[in-house]
C-alpha cells in the first residue's frame, strides 16, 4: 500500500540547533510532495511543496527539502531553529499527481529557548 | 485568498447521536477532503470527493458517511456517534492539478 514515513515522531532540539525531518514514501511513479506545518492552535498550513525541477525546494521562514528519487526520500531541513518552529510538521505525497494526498504521521518538534 | 471554512470549531455530542459536520470552500475547488487528526496517527483520510455527488472512501470510512450536493460544500456525518470517534476533524480542498490543499480550521468533536 503506498504511505508515507516520517522517521521521528516527537523531536527536541535547542534553539540555533540544525534541524533535519526524514520523510520516505513507498510509492514508485512520478509523484508531488510537500511539508505541512500546524503552529499549536493554528490550521495546517503549506511549508513546500516539489513537484518537477531543482531537486532542493525552499519554502518559508528559511525552511528547505531535498528530494532524492533514488531514496523515494524527501527530507526538510533548517540549518538554525528558533523558538518559533515549535509545531508539528507533516510530510505528504499526491502519488501519480491523482485526487488523493497522503500524509505522513507527523513529528512534533519542540524547541527549548 | 482560499476560505475553507468549517460549520464549528467545538462540538459535544452523545452516544449514538447524528451529527452533521460542514465545510464549505470558495474557490471553486472540484477536489474536497475529510482527515480525522489524532496524536501519534497524523492525518487519516476519510472520504474524498472530486466532483459533485461524487465521493470515495478513504483509509478509515467506517461508521462515516457524506454528501456533495454543490461543489463548495462537503458535508461528514456520523450516522450514529461513537465515543471512538472523538477527534479532530479537518476539511480540505485542492483545485485538480493544483499545487496545495488548503485546510479549514478544524473542528473537534466530543462524543459523550
Amino acid at each position: 500500500a503506498q504511505s508515507v514515513s516520517q522517521h521521528n515522531h516527537h523531536v527536541i532540539l535547542s534553539e540555533a540547533a540544525s534541524l533535519e525531518l526524514g520523510c520516505n514514501y513507498s510509492y514508485g511513479g512520478t509523484v508531488n510532495l510537500f511539508w505541512y506545518v500546524q503552529y499549536p492552535g493554528q490550521h495546517l498550513q503549506l511549508l513546500l511543496k516539489y513537484f518537477s525541477g531543482d531537486p532542493l525546494v525552499k519554502g518559508i521562514k528559511g525552511f528547505e527539502a531535498e528530494f532524492i528519487k533514488s531514496k523515494f526520500s524527501f527530507n526538510l531541513r533548517k540549518p538554525s531553529v528558533q523558538w518559533s518552529d515549535t509545531a508539528e510538521y507533516f510530510c505528504a505525497v499526491n502519488p501519480n499527481r491523482d485526487d488523493k494526498i497522503i500524509f505522513g504521521k507527523g513529528t512534533r518538534l519542540h524547541i527549548l529557548p | 485568498d482560499v476560505k475553507v471554512t468549517q460549520s464549528s470549531r467545538y462540538l459535544v455530542k452523545r452516544t449514538g447521536e447524528k451529527v452533521f459536520l460542514e465545510c464549505v470552500q470558495d474557490m471553486d475547488h472540484e477536489n474536497m477532503f475529510w482527515y480525522r487528526q489524532d496524536p501519534g496517527l497524523g492525518l487519516r483520510l476519510i472520504y474524498f470527493s472530486y466532483d459533485v455527488k461524487m465521493k470515495e472512501k478513504g483509509d478509515i470510512p467506517e461508521g462515516y458517511s457524506v454528501s456533495r450536493e454543490k461543489k463548495e460544500r462537503f458535508s461528514l456525518i456520523l450516522e450514529s456517534a461513537s465515543t471512538n470517534q472523538t477527534s479532530m476533524y479537518l476539511c480540505a480542498s485542492y483545485i485538480r492539478g493544483g499545487n496545495e490543499q488548503f485546510f479549514g480550521p478544524g473542528t473537534r468533536l466530543t462524543v459523550l
